[in-house]
């Protein structure tokens, strides 16, 4: 079955704790991205992936890593996570980076820093 | 900076009804525009993609239109049903491909039996 996968689904830590949320899709997409989802504010790109070693930041990148050494994977890094990145997080990839291709979603992770 | 709104931010109708969803954006330079629905708790479920050179897009009882020299799509869902109710997205990457994609914020649908 063609999809987007996401590990962990929920996750509780503490600050200052290292972790990855690992991204993962079977389609051989060339587009990988990351968004968060706040109240109020809706999806913010926080990453992006155009094709394998190519990455860029998106509107809210502060607090996160990313690395794309394979095409399939695509994980977010926090490498000291703050209660600020609280928050429910996708992962998306599409076809070709060019726009001419729809997103898929991943089914998002539930983080809570205390 | 692209802004998105999506109007109204919430709808309730009675099943059966024909309903319009609207998604406003500041900037005309855009690639596509992208519809989801989104179910509480879970992620985005693609439902149309309508490319800048398109007027609309048709799926089942769904139809999307964009005109972009207003800065304007509408998602038309027709003969609404209890499943229907979600919260409904629009998406839309600056002309480039997907380097910015800007969500709007929602509108939740509430389709009463």
């Amino acid at each position: 079955e063609a999809q987007v996968t996401q590990n962990p689904r929920y996750l509780i830590t503490v600050t200052g704790k290292k972790l990855t949320v690992t991204c993962s899709q079977n389609m051989n997409h060339e587009y990988m991205s990351w968004y968060r989802q706040d109240p109020g504010l809706g999806l913010r790109q926080i990453y992006y992936s155009m094709n394998v070693e190519v990455t860029d930041k998106g509107d809210v990148p502060e607090g996160y890593k990313v690395s794309r050494k394979e095409k399939r994977n695509f994980p977010l890094i926090l490498e000291s996570p703050s209660p600020n990145q609280t928050s429910l997080y996708f992962c998306a990839s599409s076809l070709y980076s060019g726009g001419a291709t729809e997103q898929f979603f991943g089914p998002g992770t539930r983080l809570t820093v205390l | 900076k692209q802004e998105v709104t999506q109007i109204p931010a919430a709808l309730s109708v009675p099943e059966g009804e024909n309903l319009v969803l609207n998604c406003s954006f500041t900037d005309s330079a855009i690639y596509n525009l992208q519809w989801f629905r989104q179910d509480p708790g879970k992620g985005l479920t693609s439902l149309l993609l309508i490319q800048s050179s398109q007027r609309e897009q048709t799926s089942g009882r769904l139809n999307a239109s964009l005109d972009k020299s207003s800065g304007r799509s509408t998602l038309y869902i027709a003969a609404s049903q209890p499943g229907d109710s979600a919260t409904y997205l629009c998406a839309v990457p600056l002309s480039g491909g997907y380097q910015k994609v800007t969500f709007g914020i929602g509108t939740k649908l509430q389709v009463i039996p």
